[in-house]
């Protein structure tokens, strides 16, 4: 089974609006921590938000924020007054286990493209 | 801003070809990470060190490639007799091993190396 699902190969949003890109995931572990990424066509992986399994609100870093249904294993990032800037590749990502095993397993992405 | 370093920034050789890229990673981070990306994919996880030691190693990483980090600095990543199949763009990561107010998981990547192999 995957680890990291994500489902939207691709997703189009208009500038200044909001976009969810979902994502599921897989573990037995108790511990774990969840990411997303950003990859623009420059290649590089940009650290947007975190969240640990252990938290109880959702995670925000400005525009960004992650809904996180435990239950449901879904880690969705919300992205909110979409700019153009944003369009890139965003990629959610899990570790699993406790700190200091530091394997993280990555999605194969969404391509997020925003429309003037 | 000293971010992760990567060198070269592309890589063009011939199958059969021995090739080596550095990371530099983020000064005060003890925890280096190595991760092959191919079309379409996310990031694999090839390797991990903390400080000098590579504590965890992919199947994904053949007898062909080699990684080191001989002082717990930078790193380097060979990969000998490369095949067709080893193009990719492989990426460095680092992290803290104390939060310092932030996870301490947190993984910062570098721009990666673009290996072509012809």
């Amino acid at each position: 089974a995957q680890k990291i699902t994500q489902t939207q190969p691709g997703m189009f949003v208009q500038e200044k609006e909001a976009v969810t890109l979902d994502c599921t995931y897989d573990t037995s572990d108790q511990s774990y921590g969840l990411f997303w990424y950003k990859q623009p066509s420059s290649g590089e992986m940009i650290f947007l938000i975190y969240q640990g399994s252990y938290d109880e609100q959702n995670a925000t870093e400005g525009r960004y924020s992650l809904n996180f249904q435990k239950a449901r294993k879904s880690a969705n990032l919300v992205i909110s007054a979409s700019q153009l800037g944003d369009s890139a590749m965003y990629f959610c990502a899990m570790r699993e286990g406790p700190g200091g095993y530091q394997k993280v397993t990555f999605g194969t992405g969404t391509k997020l493209q925003v429309i003037p | 801003d000293t971010g992760v370093s990567q060198n070269p920034r592309h890589k063009i050789t011939k199958r059969g070809q021995n090739v080596t890229f550095r990371c530099d990673p983020i000064s005060e981070h003890n925890r280096l990470y190595w991760y092959r990306q191919t079309l379409g994919q996310g990031p694999e996880f090839l390797t991990y060190f903390q400080n000098e030691a590579q504590l965890e190693k992919s199947r994904l990483l053949s007898d062909r490639f080699s990684a080191e980090r001989p002082k717990g600095s930078f790193s380097t990543l060979e990969i000998q007799r490369t095949e067709q199949g080893d193009s990719a763009m492989y990426l460095c990561a680092s992290s803290p091993s104390t939060g310092g107010g932030l996870p301490v998981n947190i993984q910062y990547f570098g721009a990666g190396t673009r290996l072509s192999v012809l």
